[in-house]
């Protein structure tokens, strides 16, 4: 069975420093990783994907994203982060095309100015 | 873009009733549907996956005969909670993926907040 794990479940920066948001996951073939953002109540956004290529996957806002197989992760990234930036993050995973998302539990990301 | 839409965003309701919350793709069609429930500060749980014309496919522990789906065209899916309890409070979100292009792509609707007294 496919499962994701967001191990934080706050992460805390200050506005300027770089971000890491951490997500690992479990599937039997080949991973489809996701990353959304979500505000408070509202739906989610979709912030990147990764499904083949390049391990960097560069997606909105300025958010990117690190494909490691051997490590089975795919941490989400910002060089710089924004007060703006501050909400909730869904890491998610599909086995296969045309599966649903599993999603992680969530990690709250606060940046303070 | 893609927009999914909901409606109604919000909605109160007592005890025992039935509670219709329509999920609508305004400019694709959507092959398949998914129904998601968000408990406050928690990830979002799969209840079911729905395909056009064909009955809906429930994961485990979601009762069907509660959460009736229905997926009667391609732009469409409504999910029927019946005989609500204060339990099934909760926010509900679905998402759409697209007929045409790729079978990764999925685009979440804004979510609807039940709440039941």
């Amino acid at each position: 069975a496919q499962s994701v794990a967001q191990p934080e479940d706050q992460v805390n920066v200050a506005e300027g420093n770089p971000l890491t948001v951490k997500c690992t996951y479990s599937v039997s073939g080949n991973p489809y990783l996701f990353w959304y953002v979500q505000y408070p109540n509202r739906g989610l956004q979709f912030l990147l994907k990764y499904i083949t290529g390049d391990n960097l996957v560069k997606g909105s806002y300025g958010f990117e994203a690190e494909f490691n197989k051997s490590q089975t992760s795919f941490h989400l990234k910002k060089p710089s982060a924004l007060v703006s930036d501050s909400a909730l993050y869904f890491c998610a995973v599909r086995d296969g095309a045309g599966t649903a998302l599993i999603f992680g539990k969530g990690t709250t990301l606060s940046v303070s100015s | 873009g893609a927009v999914v839409s909901q409606h109604p965003s919000r909605v109160i309701c007592k005890s025992g009733t039935s509670v219709k919350i329509e999920c609508r793709s305004l400019d694709f069609q959507a092959t398949t549907m998914f129904w998601y429930r968000q408990f406050p500060k928690q990830s979002l749980m799969l209840m079911a996956t729905s395909n056009e014309g064909s009955k809906a496919t429930y994961e485990q522990g979601v009762e069907k005969d509660k959460f009736l789906i229905n997926h009667a065209s391609l732009t469409l899916s409504t999910l029927t909670v019946t005989s609500a309890h204060p339990e099934d409070s909760s926010f509900y979100i679905c998402s759409a993926r697209p007929l045409a292009g790729s079978t990764d792509t999925q685009y979440f609707g804004p979510g609807t907040r039940l709440t039941v007294l």
